[in-house]
């Protein structure tokens, strides 16, 4: 398998623009994360879906920011309009379950956006 | 008050060293314990997890978990310029998203 594919792998966009972010999970795999990482704050996690399904999205920051899983196979993440402070790496990760570290998440190689 | 506490260094050892990284936390439910390595401009990979308290070894790496102090830690033996990363330090409570720190970068200089 080729891992979680990730695209855009860079991003650079002007404030107030939209964002779409993409995401290939692994096949086979029920869950799928999308997380962001910046500096201060570290990784985390923003949302994660079972079966397609959202389960959790208590850390999507707020209204400007969407996700959707429309098939097991590709996910994306959404952010309209985008604000300088988005600026960070957003990760997808994957994994068979959620069963702390016996089902391993396995991250993509994460957008860079960028936000001017 | 984070629930992950993770200096975040940067961290500077000559080759060969013995090398600890630490994590302490604020939730005593926490029943995972897991080690991520992310090397530059990659994503975070599994290096190790540990179930409850404990230690666990896998080749030059060791993970203790001390569940009575909230401190978990990775030693890392004979330490290598490949070892050169940044370590994430994640938690869960089992059937639940993981919790992770800030990450401590490590650099092993030759």
């Amino acid at each position: 398998d080729a891992g979680v594919i990730q695209s855009p792998r860079h991003e650079v966009t002007e404030m107030g623009q939209e964002v779409t972010l993409r995401c290939k999970p692994i096949s086979g795999h029920d869950y799928l994360f999308w997380y962001r990482q910046t500096m201060m704050r570290g990784l985390e996690l923003l949302i994660y879906f079972n079966n397609n399904v959202p389960i959790d999205d208590s850390g999507m920051p707020e209204d400007r920011f969407s996700a959707k899983m429309p098939n097991a196979s590709f996910s994306t993440l959404k952010i309209q309009p985008s604000e300088p402070r988005d600026s960070a790496v957003y990760f997808c990760a994957s994994s068979l379950g959620v069963s702390g570290g016996t089902d391993t998440q396995y991250f993509g190689p994460g957008t860079r956006l960028t936000v001017l | 008050q984070k629930e992950v506490e993770q200096d975040p260094g940067p961290l500077s050892v000559p080759e060969g060293a013995i090398v600890s990284l630490n994590c302490t936390y604020s939730n005593s439910a926490f029943q995972y314990f897991m080690w991520y390595r992310q090397y530059s401009r990659k994503g975070p990979e599994l290096l190790m997890y540990t179930y409850s308290s404990g230690n666990k070894e896998d080749g030059r790496f060791t993970a203790q978990v001390d569940k009575s102090s909230k401190y978990i830690s990775l030693f890392i033996r004979d330490s290598q310029p490949s070892d050169s990363a940044t370590y994430l330090c994640a938690m869960s409570f089992g059937n639940e998203k993981l919790t992770f720190g800030t990450g401590t970068r490590l650099t092993i200089i030759p």
